[in-house]
């Protein structure tokens, strides 16, 4: 079954530094997103991402934020310095449609860890 | 603001017992309403809603969607120690998902 896999599954760095979070959606999905979950807290919207633009961002993802789609099947979420309160479980998702009309299939997440 | 609630925070329940799950929501551009089943990492699908009163079923559990009163609720039905999870509620409104807290349930032997 496909599936949505992302790299690293735990990422440490220290804080100020850039990160790179690495997402492989699914081969046939034209939607992407980044989600974090902070621990113990509830799954929060960052990007949405179509036709190689942002489509949707909340305000969590400000200007240290951006998403890259460099090839054919990478999707990746760059923090370009990071904070103590960026540590997280990011989840990356992908869909055929969007607006509701299809269902969105999450990776396993990576594990962030800013100290 | 667009919100999502889910109720209860946390259950505790015996192996056989049939537990219910609520959530309501209130956002401003309605598509469509998805479950979710966190173990230890990753969402995994359970449903996804988009008409009311059409039951959907998988197994033990089912899902139905009330568009008028803007809840939902998943019913899980002679509970076993593997439905232990968080179950999130999540409304896509048409360009990105918004979840609720979840609900932790606990399926103890």
């Amino acid at each position: 079954e496909p599936e949505v896999t992302q790299t690293p599954s735990h990422q440490v760095t220290q804080m100020g530094q850039e990160v790179i979070l690495r997402c492989v959606p699914i081969s046939n999905h034209l939607y992407f997103y980044w989600y974090r979950q902070i621990l113990g807290q509830k799954v929060e919207f960052l990007v949405s991402f179509y036709n190689n633009e942002i489509s949707e961002k909340s305000e969590i993802f400000d200007d240290q934020f951006s998403v890259e789609r460099p090839d054919g099947s990478n999707f990746t979420l760059k923090i370009r310095s990071t904070k103590l309160e960026d540590s997280a479980m990011y989840f990356c998702a992908s869909s055929r449609l969007a607006g509701g009309r299809d269902i969105q299939y999450f990776g396993a997440g990576t594990r962030l860890s800013v100290l | 603001e667009d919100k999502v609630v889910q109720s209860p925070l946390s259950l505790v329940v015996h192996e056989g017992d049939t537990v219910t799950l609520n959530c309501s929501y209130e956002v401003t551009n309605f598509r469509s309403l998805l479950w979710y089943k966190q173990e230890k990492k990753a969402p995994t699908f359970l449903f996804m809603l988009t008409s009311s009163g059409i039951e959907k079923k998988s197994g033990r559990l089912s899902s139905i969607l009330d568009k008028k009163e803007l809840f939902s609720i998943l019913n899980i039905t002679a509970t076993q120690t593997g439905d232990s999870a968080i179950y999130l509620c999540a409304v896509d409104n048409n360009n990105d998902m918004r979840f609720g807290a979840g609900t932790r349930l606990t399926v103890k032997p």
